[in-house]
């Protein structure tokens, strides 16, 4: 089975920290995703590299960063934490290649207080 | 722009019953539609549709695509308390970057005893 691996199920932080959201995943998959999820606007992508130390921004990339500097890991930074930042945030990954389900974490929920 | 539209947005029925849940899509250059069930954690994969008219079923679920009407249902017959949860569509385009799923914002399902 595809595991993917979220490193907190909960977390609560302070304005103006720096924050950092681990995901890993065990099936050598090529593309990880960072999508955050909020009541009445579903799964927007904030970010999704298909290689190592390769990124491409998604629909909502403002304020976040990421690293991926190994194969099975994909870290989401946020720079300088905002309270509109609260969200439940989700990893995916899948493989490269059409028609490849993405397989998700089992996602953070932050609080920026 | 691309777009993805579940309904009903939530939905609330009685053991045994069967329901349908909606997805219509405007996307240029469709690949795929994906359904998802997401409980408390993450969400998990049920099917991929590529061809209209083909059924794809596992168990008490079944789906089906038309790409000429640019929608799909999923069907649940004999629904039970377990299947309460979050059905998330989504569909991946072909061009653009691999992998990259557009989501709906899904539908909530309650099934009471």
């Amino acid at each position: 089975d595809v595991k993917v691996t979220q490193s907190s199920r909960y977390l609560v932080k302070r304005t103006g920290e720096k924050v950092f959201l681990e995901c890993v995943q065990d099936m050598d998959h090529e593309n990880m995703f960072w999508y955050r999820q909020d009541p009445g606007l579903g799964l927007r992508l904030i970010y999704f590299s298909y290689d190592v130390k390769m990124k491409e921004k998604g629909d909502i990339p403002e304020g976040y960063s990421v690293s991926r500097e190994k194969k099975e890991r994909f870290s989401l930074i946020l720079e300088s934490a905002s309270t509109n930042q609260t969200s439940m945030y989700l990893c995916a990954s899948s493989f490269w290649g059409d028609n490849q389900p993405q397989h998700f974490g089992d996602g953070t929920r932050l609080s920026i207080l | 722009e691309d777009k993805v539209v579940q309904s009903p947005l939530s939905l609330v029925v009685h053991e045994g019953d069967t329901v349908t849940l909606n997805c219509s899509y405007e996307v240029t250059n469709f690949r795929s539609l994906l359904w998802y069930k997401q409980e408390k954690k993450a969400p998990t994969f049920l099917f991929m549709l590529t061809s209209s008219g083909i059924e794809k079923k596992s168990g008490r679920l079944s789906s089906i695509l038309d790409k000429k009407e640019l929608f799909s249902i999923l069907n649940i017959t004999a629904t039970q308390t377990g299947d309460s949860a979050i059905y998330l569509c989504a569909v991946g385009e072909y061009g653009g970057s691999q992998g990259n799923l557009i989501f709906g914002k899904g539908t909530k399902l309650s099934v009471k005893p």
